[in-house]
C-alpha cells in the first residue's frame, strides 16, 4: 500500500496567517492526489484535486502544489472558518490511502 | 443523493449489510466507493464497485479484504457492504460516494450523513 504521511498532524495559526500542509507519498503517484477539508462534526469537503486544481467553489485562496511524492496544501491568509481537518487523499494506485489528517485550530 | 441505512450495533465476529440507496443518476454507469471515519479518527477507502463497463468489478482497503463485499442490485438501485468477522475497530461511520465520470471524480458530490456501525460485545 501507498503510504502519505502528512504534516504536521496538528498545528495553532492566527487568522490571516499563511498556512501550509504537507503530504508525503512513499512512492511516486505523479499528481494523483486530492485534498479534503472536515470541519468539526461535519462530513469531509473536497477543496482540490489532481494536486493543483482548485475545486469548483473553493475559496482562491486555497491552493495545492506538487507532484510526485511532495505535495502541499496552502491556505494564504486564514480566515476564521479556515479552522477545521485536513486531509490528503491518493488516488494513483489501490487501495486508496489518506493521510492521518493535520488538525488546524486557532492560535 | 446516495443514502446509507442499516448500520447498528453488532457483536465482535459477526455481520452487518450496509445499504446504500442511489437516485439522480445512472448506478451501472458510476462508480461507487465506501469510505469510514473512526469516531474520532482520519478517513479511511474502504472499498470500490466499479461500473458495467467494468463488469462492475471491485477493489478493498488491505484492513477489510476477504471479509467486506461490495455488491449492487440495479433493480433496486442500491449498493451493499456486506461486512462479515467484524471487529471493534471496524466501528466507524460509513459513508458511499459516488465517483463522478471525470479523471478525479472521486466524491465530488456532497457527503451524505453515513451510517453508524459499532462493533461491541
Amino acid at each position: 500500500d501507498i503510504q502519505m504521511t502528512q504534516s504536521p498532524s496538528a498545528m495553532s495559526a492566527s487568522v490571516g496567517d499563511r498556512v501550509t500542509i504537507t503530504c508525503r507519498a512513499s512512492q511516486g503517484i505523479n499528481n494523483r492526489v486530492i485534498w479534503f477539508q472536515q470541519k468539526a462534526g461535519k462530513v469531509p469537503k473536497r477543496l482540490i484535486y489532481g494536486a493543483t486544481s482548485l475545486q469548483s467553489g473553493v475559496p482562491s485562496r486555497f491552493s495545492g502544489s506538487g507532484s510526485g511524492t511532495e505535495f502541499t496544501l496552502t491556505i494564504s491568509s486564514l480566515q476564521p472558518e479556515d479552522f477545521a481537518t485536513y486531509y490528503c487523499l491518493q488516488v494513483s494506485s489501490y487501495p486508496y490511502t489518506f493521510g492521518q489528517g493535520t488538525k488546524l485550530e486557532i492560535k | 443523493q446516495l443514502v446509507e441505512s442499516g448500520g447498528g450495533l453488532v457483536k465482535p465476529g459477526g455481520s452487518l449489510r450496509l445499504a446504500c440507496a442511489v437516485s439522480g443518476f445512472s448506478l451501472s454507469d458510476h462508480f461507487i466507493d465506501w469510505v469510514r471515519q473512526a469516531p474520532g479518527k482520519g478517513l479511511e477507502w474502504v472499498g470500490r464497485t466499479r461500473n458495467r463497463l467494468y463488469d462492475y468489478t471491485t477493489e478493498y482497503a488491505t484492513s477489510v479484504r476477504g471479509r467486506f463485499i461490495i455488491s449492487r442490485d440495479a433493480s433496486v438501485s442500491s449498493v451493499y457492504l456486506q461486512m462479515n468477522s467484524l471487529q471493534p475497530e471496524d466501528t466507524a461511520v460509513y459513508y458511499c460516494l459516488r465517483v463522478a465520470k471525470v479523471d478525479f471524480g472521486e466524491w465530488v458530490d456532497p457527503w451524505g450523513q453515513g451510517t453508524l456501525v459499532t462493533v461491541s460485545s
